[in-house]
């Protein structure tokens, strides 16, 4: 596609339930990114993806937290029993070679 | 540990001025360093990037300087405009890994 696409852009979900964003990168960018912005803050970083594998995952804040990406492409970010402090916006970033990022949009986790 | 540090945190600039923003990085492996502009509801874009084998970069009122032995960087927006209103991060990456990012700068051009 011409950008990379996030969805759904907002969701809002009870405490304790889980929440799946889903990230759909440029075609052909090999790395993908996930970072979290809460209100008024700067780029948390959540978990980087070359390809299918993920070398860093250092960024997840808990066990609670998990991502996956299929066929070089489409990447997942769960969380699980989603808490009060989860609340943020879910930005995903695709790149190629180091060109430098293009973000999505992101989606707009509330947690109530 | 912070990689990247920016300052300020807010700006408020008067339109036609010139808005001044800084960063500086720890690591010397670091070869690019990019500028993002964030309006609110929307995704950082990229604004403009430099390596480190130059000292300025500039496109059209944006313009990066670069210091490699103090280890700054910062952006200079000329003849601000309203338009300008937004949030700027700074970053920096080694051989397309991942980026750090600074920690924002709310950057408010009055008319």
């Amino acid at each position: 596609g011409a950008g990379v696409s996030q969805s759904p852009s907002n969701k809002v979900t009870e405490k304790g339930k889980d929440v799946e964003l889903r990230c759909d990168p440029i075609s052909g960018h090999t790395a993908l990114y996930w970072y979290r912005q809460s209100l008024g803050q700067g780029l948390e970083f959540l978990i980087y993806f070359q390809g299918n594998s993920a070398p860093d995952k250092s960024g997840l804040p808990s066990d609670r937290f998990s991502a996956e990406r299929t066929g070089g492409s489409v990447s997942t970010l769960t969380i699980q029993r989603t808490q009060q402090e989860d609340s943020a916006v879910y930005l995903c970033a695709s790149s190629f070679a180091n060109y430098g990022y293009t973000f999505g949009s992101g989606t707009r986790l509330t947690v109530v | 540990q912070q990689q990247v540090k920016q300052s300020p945190q807010s700006l408020i600039v008067q339109k036609g001025g010139i808005s001044i923003i800084n960063c500086a990085y720890e690591n010397t492996a670091f070869d690019y360093f990019p500028w993002y502009q964030q309006f609110p509801g929307k995704g950082p874009a990229l604004l403009i990037a430099i390596r480190p084998d130059v000292s300025e970069k500039k496109e059209g009122r944006f313009t990066i300087s670069f210091n490699k032995s103090a280890k700054q960087f910062s952006l200079h927006i000329m003849d601000s405009q309203p338009g300008d209103s937004a949030t700027y991060f700074c970053a920096a990456s080694k051989a397309g890994n991942q980026f750090y990012f600074g920690t924002g700068t709310s950057l408010t051009v009055i008319p």
